[in-house]
């Protein structure tokens, strides 16, 4: 099975920063990868899909780049609303694996 | 608009098995495949399998194979994943969610999700 692997696994950045976000993959999934926002007790949203497709009602500071294996979400300008843990995910073909998660805090 | 339901907690013994179980409406129910995901308390999503509501057609994780059955009642909209030999460790937050899409596509809709506990 193809592994996802994100880094880093936790990052503190100031209101403002630009942050970025990277994720791995042990094989090929070319831009099968979507990216998601999971706030402290919610449900998992869905921020990017085919890699850099925002989904709707998806603010624009939210971005993603990436083909293959490597992929990047970045926010070019923190909110503090961003705090959060994201994940991406492959969906090329089962099993759909997630990255661990990159748990982003306020500096 | 399109919304999951899904069952209430449940606290279950070492060794047993759960039942949850996710009622879709406001679209088709047999044209979008539905997905379960977990997440044990403070750990990442896991994805568990995939259930296309047409066929029957599944994909299982190798890690939950032979212990994890997923099924769907297209006379009710509901599709369930039933979870057996269950251990401290299948404690955690259950999911269904829908892809976007059809086919198997990212998971744009989700459950409230149901918290299965395993407990002596």
């Amino acid at each position: 099975d193809i592994q996802m692997t994100q880094s880093p696994s936790s990052l503190s950045a100031s209101v403002g920063d630009r942050v970025t976000i990277t994720c791995r993959a042990s094989q090929g999934i070319s831009n099968y990868l979507a990216w998601y926002q999971q706030k402290p007790g919610k449900v998992p949203k869905l921020l990017i899909y085919a890699a850099s497709t925002l989904q709707s009602g998806v603010p624009s500071r939210f971005s993603g780049s990436g083909s293959g294996t490597d992929f990047t979400l970045t926010i070019s300008s923190l909110q503090p609303e961003d705090v959060a843990t994201y994940y991406c995910q492959k969906y090329n073909s089962a099993p759909n694996t997630f990255g661990q998660g990159t748990k982003l805090e306020i500096k | 608009q399109v919304q999951l339901v899904q069952s209430g907690a449940e606290v279950k013994k070492p060794g047993a098995s759960v039942k949850v179980s996710c009622k879709a409406s406001g679209y088709t129910f047999t044209s979008y495949y539905m997905h379960w995901v977990r997440q044990a308390p403070g750990q990442g999503l896991e994805w568990m399998g995939i259930i296309n509501p047409t066929g029957g057609s599944i994909s299982y994780a190798q890690k939950f194979q032979g212990r994890v059955t997923m099924t769907r009642d297209t006379s009710t909209s509901t599709v369930y994943m039933e979870l057996s030999s269950l251990r401290s460790e299948d404690t955690a937050v259950y999911y269904c969610a829908r892809g976007i899409a059809v086919a198997n596509t990212p998971l744009g809709y989700w459950g409230q999700g149901t918290l299965v506990t395993v407990s002596s």
